[in-house]
């Protein structure tokens, strides 16, 4: 069974400023799928990035941008230039190769400063 | 376009109540996903439809969670004998197809309260 864990439960950051959220995973599997999913107030999950294992290259959209290190299983997201209105929670999460299903990691509330 | 849609938003019941929770998939979507997330928590996957038959419904806890999807578009979730640690966001999403390559579009949840 894969586990992914997200060890800051809350962090903050001024506006215009970089910020970055851990996660780390655990999987037998040698290919899967990893993404970022942001959570605001009106509870909708967002696809914020997403990750192929494969892929050596870091994924990036836009201010978003990910570490990926398949070797010590650790995915984490960089925001660049932070807004207001990336204010929410944010899941890390997995899906293997083969499944439909997501294992969410639990979550690390971000908190934009003005 | 239309996203997925749930209803009702909220849902406040007794212990030991039946309830039934909705899913409007996006129009063409095959694919529909049942999660529930307690406070404080992840999303926990609970089914996975592809059509009209459910594929993976290894995350229902236990035989008091039950759901359909008869005509391979809305998807009923079904929570008989209802306890207190029933209460959490159910959270459904679709995709085009099932797989990794397509996207989960998630809706807005239904908070379902046990009282």
């Amino acid at each position: 069974a894969q586990t992914v864990t997200q060890s800051q439960p809350e962090m903050s950051v001024q506006e215009a400023e970089t910020v970055t959220l851990s996660c780390t995973y655990d999987t037998s599997e040698s290919n899967y799928y990893l993404f970022w999913y942001k959570q605001p107030p009106s509870r909708q999950m967002i696809l914020v990035i997403r990750q192929e294992a494969y892929k050596q290259q870091n994924a990036t959209e836009n201010r978003f941008s990910v570490n990926f290190q398949k070797a010590a299983k650790s995915f984490s997201l960089k925001i660049s230039d932070s807004q207001l209105g990336d204010t929410a929670m944010y899941f890390c999460a997995f899906m293997g190769n083969a499944g439909n299903m997501l294992t969410f990691g639990g979550g690390t509330r971000l908190m934009v400063k003005p | 376009g239309a996203g997925v849609s749930q209803t009702p938003s909220n849902k406040v019941t007794e212990k030991g109540k039946y309830v039934e929770l909705r899913c409007d998939p996006i129009s063409g979507h095959t694919a529909l996903y049942w999660y529930r997330q307690s406070l404080g928590q992840g999303p926990e996957f609970l089914i996975y439809f592809q059509g009209t038959g459910a594929a993976d419904d290894s995350g229902l806890p236990n035989d008091r969670f039950f759901a359909v999807r008869p005509e391979g578009s809305v998807s009923t979730l079904k929570i008989q004998r209802t306890e207190r640690g029933d209460s959490a966001v159910y959270l459904c999403a679709s995709s085009l197809a099932g797989g990794v390559f397509n996207e989960q579009f998630f809706g807005p949840g239904t908070r379902l309260t046990v009282l």
